[in-house]
């Protein structure tokens, strides 16, 4: 069966500081992998996806950016936090063709 | 405007009650899907839509695709029930599914 694994759960980072989350896929070959943030009070929005290796798009301008190194690993980072990138970060994956997406735990980033 | 639009925001219910829960949306989509997310932040899909109705447990999805409308009922609802159900767009093409998301509808339901 497929698991989506996202880590750290929690996170507090200073101001200023660089960011690196993973997330990673088993059980399924080439998925869409996708990015979510979710500010307090707000809802989701979609940060980055990615339809295979080292092919990534943005939907909004950030201070975020995200790699995907092999097929099934989708890392969001960031060199300097700001306050405003605060939130709860969610990964995703999607197999081929018009599937549902099934999200992970997420991560709670706080900056300080 | 929103392109995804939910009502309510909120919505407190007995134990046993019948809810319903709405989604509008304005964008041309290729699927609806709604979405639960518990207390601690996960979310889980639970349908996924193009149209007509579909029926999972106590929960039943609807769509009407002229009306640009959606609905999440659910029946004989339970304190377990409570969380956020958020219904999103999904826009098929060559990046997979671009999903537009409502502000969600935090739903309580009391014993």
């Amino acid at each position: 069966s497929q698991t989506i694994h996202q880590w750290p759960a929690t996170l507090v980072q200073p101001v200023g500081s660089p960011l690196s989350l993973e997330c990673t896929v088993e059980g399924t070959s080439n998925p869409n992998l996708y990015w979510y943030r979710q500010a307090a009070g707000r809802g989701l929005q979609l940060l980055f996806y990615s339809v295979g290796i080292g092919q990534i798009s943005s939907e909004v301008p950030q201070n975020l950016s995200a790699s995907r190194p092999q097929d099934r690993q989708f890392i969001l980072s960031s060199k300097k936090l700001l306050l405003s990138d605060s939130g709860f970060y969610l990964c995703a994956w999607e197999g081929q063709g018009n599937q549902p997406q099934h999200f992970g735990d997420g991560t709670r980033l706080s900056i300080l | 405007k929103n392109e995804v639009e939910q009502s309510p925001q909120n919505l407190t219910a007995q134990e046993g009650e019948f809810i319903t829960i709405n989604c509008s949306y304005s964008v041309g989509i290729s699927a609806l899907h709604w979405l639960q997310q518990h207390p601690g932040g996960g979310i889980v899909s639970l349908f996924m839509l193009s149209s007509g109705k579909k029926k999972h447990g106590r929960l039943i999805a609807t769509i009407n695709i002229q009306e640009k409308h959606s609905s999440l009922h659910i029946t004989a609802s339970h304190p377990r029930d409570s969380a956020v159900y958020i219904c999103a767009g999904g826009i098929a093409g060559n990046a997979g599914n671009m999903l537009t998301f409502g502000g969600g509808t935090r739903l309580m339901v009391k014993p």
